[in-house]
């Protein structure tokens, strides 16, 4: 069974680029979350999704960030017009449908490193 | 919002040692607490978790405690080996469906 999956790994774009990140979660999972870690810091939450439903977009700046999880291929974590503040690693992770009551675990991909120039 | 506080921020101990991180969060109503292990380059791995219902919980080396009433929670690895060195992380949540807020993770060296 395949993991999460994110790519590119490492992504560079100079200032003013757009940047997209892909997601695929593991197979049958229709949960999923994006975070963002900064160096010292801990995994942001930024934005969950369900199939074609953003669920919980609290952590994610209302400008330039946008993320979607189509019916159909992977989650998009998309960031308009980066700045260099922008640099970090995003991490997707997936989890399967909640059962009722219990929160399940996430399983999260190997990241993407972002590099604004 | 939840809040989660993690100590320390960083910890070294000598193989064989045991290591303690601790954490506190701030919502009453969470009621999972999963501890996460990240290896340099690689995304968190869930190494143990804890419900609200359970005040304690072993796997092998590694245990996890919880006080409600105090809302923290604790990670325990004993008999340390170098490749428990990493990046740990614990986290909690409200309820299903519910984002995970993280702690600001500690870094484990065991030297041997």
């Amino acid at each position: 069974n395949a993991g999460v999956m994110q790519n590119p790994r490492h992504l560079v774009r100079r200032r003013g680029q757009e940047a997209r990140l892909r997601c695929s979660p593991v197979k049958g999972h229709s949960h999923v979350y994006w975070y963002r870690q900064l160096p010292e810091e801990g995994l942001k939450f930024m934005v969950y999704l369900q199939k074609e439903n953003i669920i919980d977009e609290s952590g994610m700046p209302k400008e330039r960030f946008s993320a979607e999880f189509p019916k159909e291929g992977p989650s998009i974590l998309r960031i308009q017009q980066v700045v260099r503040g922008d640099s970090a690693a995003y991490f997707c992770a997936s989890s399967p449908l909640a059962r009722a009551g219990l929160n399940e675990k996430l399983f999260f991909g190997s990241g993407t490193q972002l590099s604004v120039l | 919002g939840e809040n989660v506080e993690q100590h320390p921020s960083t910890l070294s101990v000598q193989e064989g040692d045991s290591a303690v991180i601790k954490c506190t969060y701030s919502d009453s109503a969470s009621n999972y607490f999963p501890w996460y292990k990240q290896e340099l380059g690689k995304g968190p791995q869930l190494i143990i978790d804890i419900r609200s219902n359970v005040g304690e919980k072993k796997d092998q080396r590694i245990a996890v405690t919880l006080n409600k009433t105090a809302k923290h929670f604790s990670l325990h690895i004993t008999e340390t080996q170098p490749e428990d060195s990493a990046v740990y992380f614990c986290a909690a949540s409200i309820q299903a469906g519910t984002a995970l807020i993280f702690g600001k993770g500690t870094t484990l060296s065991v030297s041997s």
